[in-house]
C-alpha cells in the first residue's frame, strides 16, 4: 500500500515568487492536511481538505491557499513568497479527517527555501 | 486554543537506560492524543490514545493518557541508538487538526 507522496522533496525560491506543492494521500483517504513546520514554531496546522471542500483553515495569511482535486490528491500554493516562509511543508492523509481509527499519516514533506 | 506542552525539550540519555516524556494539553472537545516519532522527515506514528488509564505498548515504547489530569507520557524501556529522533506529541478536538507540541528532541549514546 503505497504511502503518502509528496512532490518536490526540495525547492529553492526567491522572494516574491510563488511556488505550489503537492500531495497524494492514501489510497481510499479522503482527507488531507497541510502543516508547517519550523524550528522556532514548530508543527503548524495549515488548513485541511476533504472532498474537494476546506473545511479548516490555521492562523495563515492569505498567501496561503489551497484545494484539492477529486482523486483526493491536494496542493497548496504560496504567493509573493517570505524568507520566513522557508521550512519544512508536510502532508498529512486520514479517512475522514478525524483521524479516529487509523491516526494520520505523514508524507516525507517538500523542504521550501526561499533566498 | 488548543495547547500541547512537552517536556523535556531535550534529553541525552545512555543505550539501556529508560526514559519518560511528557505531554500536557488543554483541547476543546478533546477526540485523542497521538505520539509520533519524526528522525528526518516524515513523523510515524506511535500511539493514538482516546481513554483514561488504558497503556497502549508497542516493543519497548508504551503510553498512557490522563484526561483527568489532561497529560499523557510516553515510556521507552531499554533504548537503543535508533530510538534517537524528536518524539512528538499532538491532540485533535473538534475540528479536523492535529496540534503540536514542540516536541522533544531524544539521543541515545552508547
Amino acid at each position: 500500500k503505497a504511502g503518502v507522496t509528496q512532490t518536490p522533496r526540495y525547492l529553492i525560491k526567491t522572494r516574491g515568487q510563488q511556488v505550489t506543492l503537492s500531495c497524494s494521500p492514501i489510497s481510499g483517504h479522503r482527507s488531507v492536511s497541510w502543516y508547517q513546520q519550523t524550528p522556532g514554531q514548530g508543527l503548524q496546522f495549515l488548513f485541511e481538505y476533504f472532498s474537494e471542500t476546506q473545511r479548516n483553515k490555521g492562523n495563515f495569511p492569505g498567501r496561503f491557499s489551497g484545494r484539492q482535486f477529486s482523486n483526493s490528491r491536494s496542493e497548496m500554493n504560496v504567493s509573493t513568497l517570505e524568507l520566513g516562509d522557508s521550512a519544512l511543508y508536510l502532508c498529512a492523509s486520514s479517512l475522514d479527517g478525524q483521524g479516529d481509527i487509523y491516526g494520520y499519516t505523514f508524507g516525507s514533506g517538500t523542504r521550501l527555501t526561499v533566498v | 486554543e488548543d495547547k500541547v506542552v512537552q517536556s523535556p525539550l531535550s534529553l541525552v540519555v545512555h543505550e539501556g537506560d529508560t526514559v519518560t516524556l511528557n505531554c500536557s494539553y488543554e483541547v476543546t472537545n478533546f477526540r485523542s492524543l497521538l505520539w509520533y516519532k519524526q528522525e528526518k522527515k516524515a513523523p510515524t506514528f506511535l500511539f493514538m490514545l482516546t481513554s483514561s488509564g488504558i497503556e497502549k505498548k508497542s516493543g519497548r515504547l508504551s503510553s498512557i493518557l490522563d484526561k483527568k489530569e489532561l497529560f499523557s507520557i510516553l515510556n521507552i524501556t531499554a533504548t537503543q541508538t535508533g530510538d534517537s529522533a524528536v518524539y512528538l506529541c499532538a491532540v485533535s478536538g473538534t475540528a479536523s487538526k492535529l496540534t503540536f507540541g514542540t516536541g522533544t528532541r531524544l539521543q541515545v549514546t552508547l
